[in-house]
């Protein structure tokens, strides 16, 4: 089992672009939620999804962030319009199941520059 | 809202010196508290939890809901357990099943010099 996999690893946009982070669950698992870590800051909660729906989107902001875990595929988070503030670390985990206990499996992030 | 407080930034200990990482919640109803290590060049994982009460890699970790607090601990450091630490949380909900999402802390960053 390769563990979640990340892609990809270093993106760089200019102001304005569109960056897709792409993010691969482990074998078998079907939660997937990923976290944000700005410089010097520890990992933020953005978003959970099970296979084609989103279970708790609390943490994304409201405009230009979108994220989907379509029955086939990786799971995809979406930045439309990047600003420079949206340069940080994003890390996707998977689980099995989620509830009481079950651990996160982390991927090795993607590092976005916005420039 | 739930908020991880881990208050050191940095630990710096000698080898075979006693480790304390702290770590404070403030949440009222039933969470669960997890220790998340990364070391250097390597993805973050999972180090222990507090459901289990397990010793790994003979760090312990009590959960002490009178004072909100779970440090980890270690008798006798050593230089591979220098890393970064993030507590974390996750919220119970009535039935004991977790939300899913986790809170953490800042992280401490744990030297162990020789």
């Amino acid at each position: 089992n390769a563990g979640v996999m990340q892609n990809p690893r270093h993106l760089v946009r200019r102001r304005g672009q569109e960056a897709r982070l792409r993010c691969s669950p482990m074998k078998g698992h079907s939660h997937v939620y990923w976290y944000r870590q700005l410089p010097e800051e520890g990992l933020k909660f953005m978003v959970y999804l099970q296979k084609e729906n989103i279970i708790d989107e609390s943490g994304m902001p409201k405009e230009r962030f979108s994220a989907e875990f379509p029955k086939e595929g990786p799971s995809i988070l979406r930045i439309q319009q990047v600003v420079r503030g949206d340069s940080a670390a994003y890390f996707c985990a998977s689980s099995p199941v989620a509830g009481g206990g079950h651990e996160q499996y982390f991927g090795p992030g993607t590092r976005l520059t916005v420039t | 809202a739930q908020r991880v407080t881990q208050p050191e930034k940095l630990l710096s200990v000698f080898k075979g010196a006693p480790v304390e990482l702290k770590c404070n919640y403030s949440y009222s109803g039933s969470p669960e508290l997890f220790w998340y290590v990364q070391y250097s060049r390597q993805r973050l994982q999972l180090l222990l939890r507090h459901i289990s009460r397990e010793s790994i890699k003979g760090f312990t970790a009590d959960l002490n809901k009178g004072e909100t607090s779970f440090h980890l601990k270690k008798p006798f450091a050593q230089e591979e357990d220098s890393a970064m630490y993030y507590c974390a949380l996750t919220l119970l909900n009535a039935g004991g099943t977790s939300y899913g999402k986790l809170t953490f802390g800042q992280g401490t960053i744990l030297t162990v010099h020789p």
